[in-house]
């Protein structure tokens, strides 16, 4: 079974700062998908960022992007130019792809989150 | 498109009731699935589906049931209600497995 473990509860920056979250998982997968998840008070989850296993390039989109090292089994959120709107829950999560066995891939295994807070 | 739709939104049952938390997509996405969210608990998958008729567990399936007779639609079924089951329930879908998750709204579930 895979495990996700997000090592920070809480983090608070100052607006238009830089903030790292950071996301460790243990699988013995060798084919896999990671993500980002939001989820700000309204409770609705939200897809920061997607990355595939198989791909080198660090993810992107906009002022959000991974550092994403395989070999570590690592995969840290880095939010640019924090604002007052990335104040939310975020969730690190896991998803296997088996493709030999009818693709199941069992769902997304998820972090417990880090609250982060921005500061004005 | 309308997305993701959960309802009810808000539910408070008594211990041994049974019912139905309804999940709908419009977006024909042939993988679905159910998580529940508590409190520090980050979330976990219920059940989940890879298409219309093909259903399977997930970490925790104990008490629920599901069925996928359409692509659109994947409710989700509390047999007999107990109180270890309020939480906030959130059903998603994606184009394909390992593609970007949408998530519903969420229904908040309490057992009394």
């Amino acid at each position: 079974a895979q495990t996700v473990t997000q090592s920070q509860p809480e983090m608070s920056v100052q607006e238009a700062e830089t903030v790292t979250l950071s996301c460790t998982y243990d699988t013995s997968e060798s084919n896999y998908y990671l993500f980002w998840y939001k989820q700000p008070p309204s409770r609705q989850m939200i897809l920061v960022i997607r990355q595939e296993a198989y791909k080198q390039q660090n993810a992107t989109e906009n002022r959000f992007s991974v550092n994403f090292q395989k070999a570590a089994k690592s995969f840290s959120l880095k939010i640019s130019d924090s604002q007052l709107g990335d104040t939310a829950m975020y969730f690190c999560a896991f998803m296997k792809h088996n493709m030999y066995s009818g693709g199941g891939a069992d769902g997304l295994t998820f972090g417990k989150g880090t609250h982060l807070i921005i500061q004005p | 498109n309308a997305g993701v739709t959960q309802t009810p939104k808000f539910q408070v049952l008594k211990t041994g009731q049974s019912m139905t938390l309804q999940c709908a997509q419009d977006m024909n996405h042939e993988y679905m699935s159910w998580y529940r969210q508590d409190p520090g608990m980050g979330l976990r998958l219920i059940h989940y589906s890879v298409g219309a008729g093909i259903t399977d567990q997930g970490e925790v399936p104990n008490g629920y049931n599901v069925s996928r007779s359409t692509t659109e639609d994947f409710p989700l079924r509390l047999l007999s209600a107990a109180p270890s089951q309020t939480s906030v329930y959130f059903c998603a879908s994606s184009y394909s497995i390992g593609g970007p998750q949408y998530f519903g709204p969420g229904t908040r579930l309490t057992v009394l």
